[in-house]
């Protein structure tokens, strides 16, 4: 039973368009979220995050949003460029409890020059 | 100041052998976390551990274990080698264990291949 879900197992985007990726959890248990983004033969390494009693928050070109009803975020890179293709994982964690991250299975981002 | 280090890098096994994989956090860091990363499937969340004591523990066989020393590194042991182990174990580590408040850091794992 996933409780983090990227459906969207790719993306291809034009260098400096907008990219969005989407993400969608059922444990409503969940209060704080992050992306990450993993280059080959690399770590991850953190992006971005969210806490449940927000719905946006930004840094530089990067945007998260979040819709709590829906249980759904997203990440918004606006301008996409070619250094931001990778794949990246959102993760989802209950803070106060298990001091875990639970994963989506990733998004392989494309940013075609 | 160095980034967490995972050793070794590549490993090949056969089934029904044991394995261990070791890490080194970041420098001031107590909290160890490890995840299994196979295709399709993300990162799945093995086990924490803060202070040399398992904190925090995924759905996992008991083949799976480990342990953390009073300088913070961990190892990890899996024992009875399968084919379904084949994959790539991320450890990550934090300062604190509050994941709201400390962002985890990951290594570039270790690359475990089952024969």
């Amino acid at each position: 039973d996933q409780q983090v879900k990227q459906n969207s197992p790719s993306l291809s985007v034009q260098e400096g368009r907008i990219s969005i990726l989407n993400c969608d959890y059922t444990n409503s248990m969940f209060d704080y979220f992050l992306w990450y983004k993993k280059y080959p033969a690399e770590g991850p390494t953190f992006l971005i995050s969210i806490s449940s009693i927000k719905d946006k928050n930004e840094d530089g070109r990067f945007t998260v949003f979040l819709n709590k009803s829906a249980k759904h975020l997203s990440l918004h890179i606006v301008p996409s460029q070619p250094g931001d293709s990778a794949v990246y994982f959102c993760a989802a964690s209950v803070s106060g409890s298990a001091r875990q991250l639970t994963f989506g299975s990733g998004t392989q981002l494309t940013v075609l020059p | 100041k160095a980034g967490v280090t995972q050793t070794p890098r590549y490993l090949i096994k056969t089934r029904g052998q044991q394995v261990t994989l070791s890490c080194s956090p970041i420098s001031g860091h107590r909290s160890v976390s490890w995840y299994q990363q196979t295709p399709g499937q993300g990162l799945q969340f093995l086990f924490e551990y803060f202070s040399e004591t398992q904190r925090n523990k995924g759905n996992f066989p008991g083949r799976f274990s480990g342990r953390q020393f009073s300088n913070s590194r961990s190892e990890m042991n899996v024992s009875t080698l399968e084919l379904g182990d084949s994959a790539l174990y991320l450890c990550a580590s934090s300062f604190g264990r509050d994941l709201a408040k400390n962002i985890q850091y990951f290594g570039a794992g270790t690359r475990l291949s089952v024969l």
